[in-house]
């Protein structure tokens, strides 16, 4: 059962535009949400974080949005630029020393 | 500071023999997970190890095992190889704290004819 669901596995969006990737999660007891970029033949990297006390994270071009009433967090990139195509995974965890759970990823496009 | 190392980066292997791979975490490091990643099922988690101690255990079969050594090096051994194993296989190391961030090797690319 997949308790962290990116139900998009790609998305295709202009230069300049905002990419918004959607991640939903089942397990309530989540409380650190994370969202990873990867791009071929590399290994994951770390993009950015959010408590599940917050539910809003920026960093740069980069902004979480965390939603817990509806289980529900979003990525946006503003402005979208070629760089950023990759495939991007959300991951979860709960409190304690827990593997994170990742989505299954969504692969975005950044059209110039 | 070097990152995450991971040997071999390819390999091939027929069915039904083993396989190997090793991880190098970040100096300080003390936790080291595993992740397989295949195309369609995202990273699904093998186990961690912390201090020498397998800490955390995903939903694989026995076939897959690993350890962890005194310099926080890991190894991960897969027995008996299937066609399905073939996948990228990551390693990843943290500082081992809660909700701590993850730092990925470049993966183990493991083909199985």
């Amino acid at each position: 059962d997949q308790q962290v669901k990116q139900n998009s596995p790609s998305l295709s969006v202009q230069e300049g535009r905002i990419s918004i990737l959607n991640c939903d999660y089942t397990n309530s007891m989540f409380d650190y949400f994370l969202w990873y970029k990867k791009y071929p033949a590399e290994g994951p990297t770390f993009l950015i974080s959010i408590s599940s006390i917050k539910d809003k994270n920026e960093d740069g071009r980069f902004t979480v949005f965390l939603n817990k009433s509806a289980k529900h967090l979003s990525l946006h990139i503003v402005p979208s630029q070629p760089g950023d195509s990759a495939v991007y995974f959300c991951a979860a965890s709960v409190p304690g020393n827990t593997p994170l759970v990742f989505g299954k990823g969504t692969r975005l496009s950044v059209i110039a | 500071k070097a990152g995450v190392t991971q040997t071999p980066r390819y390999l091939i292997k027929t069915r039904g023999q083993q396989v190997t791979l090793s991880c190098s975490p970040i100096s300080g490091h003390r936790s080291v997970s595993w992740y397989q990643q295949t195309p369609g099922q995202g990273l699904q988690f093998l186990f961690e190890y912390f201090s020498e101690t397998q800490r955390n255990k995903g939903n694989f079969p026995g076939r897959f095992s690993g350890r962890q050594f005194s310099n926080s090096r890991s190894e991960m051994n897969v027995s008996t190889l299937e066609l399905g194993d073939s996948a990228l296989y990551l390693c990843a190391s943290s500082a081992g704290q809660e909700s701590g961030e993850l730092f990925f090797g470049e993966g183990s690319r493991l083909t199985v004819l």
